[in-house]
């Protein structure tokens, strides 16, 4: 166990609908990170926050939306599905914000869109 | 922009094995490099890191070391195990705030 929680662990859906990804980050923990990893695309950062602010923006798109709540945990909305939104989805998180040292990932969300 | 490429798998070996994988970089300044494990139905998992040229990072049996002249930070373990199969991946950050990850490599150790 990471330390880092992620649910719900699989999530089947259907195109056009919405759904929301959570993440309670290590205790101690500041930062959370969002990435998406496909068979196509490996493994593409979407968003960073540190202590409930936004600190980077990656390759998410406009449909998709995130928050970092006062407790820590965050949560990734994802909005109008499409097919290709079928991914594995995975937080990370990290004591300072920084990557110097690398981050500690929690076990993904698989997400199936039909 | 920053990047890592690694060799594409995949990579089938025998126990006790040698096994290599190799990792580039390209950046500015001076990144941090890590090797990440990612078993079956599991999240990512920190394998070893390196922060500066010439550290040598080591962890389980594995090893790389952090070459700037080649810029090439290459994962190796002299023995593999079964318990050893998993996708690897390298990657450096890419400014203070996130890290960029190279495509993965399959392993597949064979008893």
């Amino acid at each position: 166990d990471s330390g880092v929680t992620q649910t719900p662990k699989h999530l089947i859906t259907a195109t056009g609908q919405r759904v929301t990804l959570r993440c309670s980050p290590r205790s101690g923990d500041l930062s959370v990170y969002w990435y998406q990893q496909s068979l196509d695309q490996g493994l593409q950062f979407l968003i960073q926050y540190y202590n409930g602010e936004e600190r980077a923006k990656g390759n998410i798109l406009e449909r998709f939306s995130a928050q970092q709540f006062p407790d820590l945990h965050s949560e990734l909305n994802l909005s109008s599905l499409e097919l290709g939104d079928s991914a594995l989805y995975f937080c990370a998180s990290s004591v300072d914000g920084r990557s110097n040292y690398g981050y500690t990932f929690g076990s993904g969300t698989r997400l199936t869109v039909v | 922009g920053n990047s890592v490429t690694q060799m594409e798998g995949p990579v089938t070996l025998s126990e006790e094995a040698f096994l290599t994988i190799n990792c580039t970089y390209t950046a500015t300044g001076y990144p941090s490099l890590f090797w990440y494990v990612q078993y079956p139905g599991e999240g990512l998992q920190l394998l070893l890191k390196a922060t500066k040229a010439d550290d040598k990072g080591s962890n389980k049996g594995f090893e790389a070391t952090y070459r700037k002249e080649t810029t090439s930070f290459h994962l190796e373990k002299g023995s593999v195990q079964v318990s050893d199969s998993a996708v690897y991946f390298c990657a450096l950050n890419s400014n203070d705030y996130k890290l960029s990850f190279g495509a993965g490599t399959t392993v597949t150790v064979r008893a």
